[in-house]
């Protein structure tokens, strides 16, 4: 089945700790992107990769980084959490970052920082 | 990206039409249409996404006014799990990423 997989799906977690989300397609997507969605404020975009090896920020990239090593990973770490880092966070996946290519977008990651 | 205008809420009848509307006066020839729906706190589902041209899929039809400037989503037999906060987003060509509004509580009641 395609999809994009998130893991963990919930995390609560103390100030400072790093962590990662996973996110993972089987769809030999070549974009990818990571969102989050906060009361109020809809879904902004943190960073997104248009292939392996190319990414770069979105609206929201303070306090995060990604990696784009292999085309079905797109890792979100968060090297010193805060709590304005709890949030939801979606990853999606597409064929390519143009606009006539539809997102897919994983279950989610509910992240609790505290 | 052009902004869109969407009623905040909306009910239908279980096994009714359900027809979702949405404003976007200044959309440009080259931006799409796309609608996305998100079930509770789920990630959002990509339903339909057109131009000029209606579209239909398995999921909804996507009815695109000739001059670009609204459209509306039909789920055709709404059931209890359509459910859900839909999005309408234009999407200016070559851009990357989707800016999702505030979307319409869509309610089916049985």
């Amino acid at each position: 089945e395609a999809q994009v997989t998130q893991n963990p799906r919930y995390l609560i977690t103390v100030t400072g700790k790093k962590l990662t989300v996973t996110c993972s397609q089987n769809m030999n997507h070549e974009y990818m992107s990571w969102y989050r969605q906060d009361p109020g404020l809809g879904l902004r975009q943190i960073y997104y990769s248009m292939n392996v090896e190319v990414t770069d920020k979105g609206d929201v990239p303070e306090g995060y980084k990604v990696s784009r090593k292999e085309k079905r990973n797109f890792p979100l770490i968060l090297e010193s959490p805060s709590p304005n880092q709890t949030s939801l966070y979606f990853c999606a996946s597409s064929l390519s970052g143009f606009s006539d290519q539809p997102q897919h977008f994983g279950d989610g990651t509910r992240l609790s920082i505290l | 990206d052009a902004k869109t205008t969407q009623p905040t809420s909306m009910d239908c009848a279980e096994g009714r039409a359900a027809n979702l509307p949405c404003n976007h006066s200044t959309i440009s020839g080259n931006e799409y249409v796309y609608w996305y729906r998100q079930i509770h706190s789920q990630g959002p589902q990509y339903i339909i996404h057109g131009l000029k041209n209606n579209e239909t899929n398995e999921m909804a039809s996507l009815i695109i006014t000739e001059d670009r400037k609204s459209s509306t989503l039909i789920l055709p037999h709404a059931t209890l799990r359509d459910t859900a906060v839909y999005y309408c987003i234009v999407r200016v060509g070559g851009a990357q990423k989707l800016v999702f509004g505030q979307g319409t509580r869509l309610t089916i009641n049985p």
